[in-house]
């Protein structure tokens, strides 16, 4: 069981460069996150599934598109990157039978340059 | 706007001794409170979660205390240990309405715990 798996685990990107962020669940949950996190601004919801099909955004989607491609995979899109993406992003999903608890991959750290 | 509030960035405390760590919510429709903590070069794990139906959820050595009318709760650690130091982040919940139940996070306490 390997719970959240997140490729890559570190990259740098050159302004205006595309990247796909891959996240993988192997615990059978519908819902499925995508958060950056910066220095003093904590956890910032990017975008969201609630379940295979479906994805809304969340607090600060611009910039960014996602792919529930199947229950198990969420991938993160940046279609051409800025130095204001640099972030570590993290994948999550919805612990099944709690209302709200999130368990969390290890985290992507981007830089943009 | 910040819904979800933790004042305090840094914490240091004797080890043995008592952590306090605080988080202030704005927004009244949150009913359900989440304390997780971060390892450096980790993702953040869950720690311990309060319902708004009850003040006080206890786990071993951690309690987490809610004052609804304040919009206040705290996360005691005690006694703290220095595999303790680590950032707490608390998190909100209950504004989302439909099954992915999103949750707003603080912006984090680093606690040192000190030998």
């Amino acid at each position: 069981n390997a719970g959240v798996t997140q490729t890559p685990k570190f990259q740098v990107l050159k302004t205006g460069q595309s990247m796909t962020l891959q996240c993988a669940q192997d615990m059978n949950h519908n819902s499925m996150y995508w958060y950056r996190q910066d220095p003093g601004m904590g956890l910032r919801l990017i975008y969201y599934s609630a379940s295979e099909g479906t994805t809304d955004k969340g607090e600060v989607p611009n910039g960014y598109n996602v792919s529930r491609l199947n229950k198990r995979e969420f991938s993160l899109r940046l279609e051409s990157a800025a130095p204001s993406q640099t972030s570590v992003y993290f994948c999550a999903s919805k612990v099944a039978g709690s209302p709200y608890e999130q368990y969390f991959g290890p985290g992507t750290r981007l830089t943009v340059t | 706007d910040q819904q979800v509030k933790q004042n305090s960035p840094s914490l240091s405390v004797q080890e043995g001794r008592i952590s306090i760590l605080n988080c202030d919510y704005t927004n009244s429709m949150f009913d359900y409170f989440l304390w997780y903590k971060k390892y450096p070069a980790e993702g953040p794990t869950f720690l311990i979660s309060i319902s708004s139906i009850k003040d006080k959820n206890e786990d071993g050595r951690f309690t987490v205390f809610l004052n609804k009318s304040a919009k206040h709760l705290s996360l005691h650690i005690v006694p703290s240990q220095p595999g303790d130091s680590a950032v707490y982040f608390c998190a909100a919940g209950g504004v989302s309405s439909g099954s992915a139940r999103q949750l707003t996070f603080g912006s984090g306490t680093q606690l040192t715990v000190l030998p």
